[in-house]
């Protein structure tokens, strides 16, 4: 049963800490997604990655929130240092998107619940 | 910022009963999703209905579209306590930024 999945599933931490949240998509799919969840804003979009290149990180504050793809199988997104308002789920997705083609299904990951305190 | 707008942004009917909400969007589509997220999970795709299709069914979810009026709705007949969740409505321009765009969700609680 291919998924995409997550670590850490749940984050607390101070302060002016790095977090690191991880995210293998499932084999095959070429796109990744970064979604944040919040009550207020709710799922805004980070950045996307089209095999392994960013496409996209414009929803993302950059002073801060850096998002990579080492390789296929994995893709981070990391907040340095981090600040009580990027308390948040943060979700994974992925997707087979092909060229010249919009908005094909994506399929998500559990999320990471980080809390910043 | 959010794309979709969903209505109403909560819901509660009894089992058996119909459930129907409402998306609005601003741009020109590709295409329109509607995901479901049970509490604490992740969403899940349900179905999805391209700009050329007005209709479209899938077991107990019936999907429209009015690209003329830029607004879906989700119809989810004979409801069931399982049916609990909040659903998205997502889009994709057909320029520009083509990753999915999600409205911000209607939660929905059946009643058993």
């Amino acid at each position: 049963d291919a998924r995409v999945t997550q670590t850490p599933r749940h984050k607390v931490t101070e302060m002016g800490q790095e977090v690191t949240m991880r995210c293998q998509p499932i084999l095959g799919h070429n796109t990744v997604f970064w979604y944040r969840q919040t009550m207020m804003q709710g799922l805004e979009l980070l950045a996307y990655f089209r095999n392994r290149a960013p496409l996209d990180d414009s929803g993302m504050p950059k002073d801060r929130f850096s998002a990579e793809m080492p390789d296929a199988t994995l893709a981070t997104l990391k907040i340095q240092p981090s600040e009580p308002r990027d308390s948040a789920v943060y979700f994974c997705a992925s997707g087979l998107v092909f060229l010249g083609a919009a908005g094909n299904t994506i399929y998500f990951g559990e999320g990471s619940w980080l809390t910043v305190v | 910022s959010q794309q979709g707008e969903e209505d109403p942004q909560a819901l509660s009917i009894q089992e058996g009963e119909n459930a129907t909400m409402n998306c609005s969007y601003k741009t020109s589509i590709n295409n329109l999703q509607w995901y479901r997220q049970n509490s604490g999970r992740g969403l899940v795709h349900l179905i999805l209905i391209r700009s050329n299709e007005r209709e479209k069914h899938s077991g107990r979810l019936r999907v429209t579209l009015d690209t003329s009026k830029k607004s879906s709705s989700l119809l989810i007949t004979a409801s069931r306590a399982a049916d609990t969740a909040s659903y998205f409505c997502a889009t994709a321009g057909d320029t520009g930024r083509r990753a999915l765009t999600f409205g911000s969700g209607t939660r929905l609680q059946v009643q058993p």
